[in-house]
């Protein structure tokens, strides 16, 4: 099985600011990622597919890269809204794993 | 609109079997793989299983192969998890969710609200 490792597990931030967030997988997955948000008592939201296509909707604030077995999400001036918990998942291989989640928090 | 309805989720106790199932609407139903993700309490995302339109390519986590059976109706455009011989850790809302188009046809582009699962004597 594929294992997602996501880093950091929590992140304090502040509106306005650049975070990104890492997730390493253990073998080659290509471009078979995507990231997803998660506010709490919701459903999580598709932000990502591809590791670098956003979805329909989504501000462009968020981008994603990476191939193989390193990617990142990036979110280039946070708003408000943005404090959530945010998991990727690798659709290279089953079962379709999903990371650890990373916890981003107001500083 | 794309709506996915849960239902059938309850207290069961250990080694019980309940059924899940998933109402869709508002796109063509057998275009589109689907997916059951879990999530216990106050914790992270969990893939269950999947299936793809046509039904036939069913992958399943290994914490419920041989347990869990997913299935679908699309003549009734509704999604189904059977699951047998149940434990605590299954405790958890099970959410419903649909792929998208494509070569990504296993990512998830929309969820259901999720149905709750709780496995205590």
């Amino acid at each position: 099985d594929i294992q997602l490792t996501q880093s950091p597990s929590f992140l304090s931030a502040s509106v306005g600011d650049r975070v990104t967030i890492t997730c390493r997988a253990s073998q080659g997955i290509s471009s078979y990622l995507a990231w997803y948000q998660q506010k709490p008592g919701k459903a999580p939201k598709l932000l990502i597919y591809g590791a670098s296509t956003l979805q329909s909707g989504v501000p462009s604030r968020f981008s994603g890269s990476g191939s193989g077995t390193e990617f990142t999400l990036t979110i280039s001036s946070l708003q408000p809204e943005d404090f959530a918990t945010y998991y990727c998942q690798q659709l290279n291989s089953y079962p379709l794993t999903f990371g650890q989640g990373t916890k981003l928090e107001i500083k | 609109e794309v709506q996915l309805l849960e239902s059938g989720g309850d207290l069961v106790q250990p080694g019980g079997s309940l059924r899940l199932s998933c109402a869709a609407s508002g796109f063509t139903f057998s275009t589109y793989a689907m997916t059951w993700v879990r999530q216990a309490p106050g914790k992270g995302l969990e893939w269950v299983s999947a299936i793809s339109g046509s039904g036939d390519t069913t992958p399943y986590a290994d914490s419920v192969k041989g347990r869990f059976t997913i299935s679908r109706d699309n003549s009734k455009n509704t999604l189904y998890l059977q699951m047998n011989s149940l434990r605590a850790e299954d405790t958890a809302i099970y959410y419903c969710a649909k792929g998208l188009l494509g070569l990504q046809f296993w990512c998830i582009d929309y969820w259901g609200q999720g149905t709750l699962v709780t496995v205590s004597s």
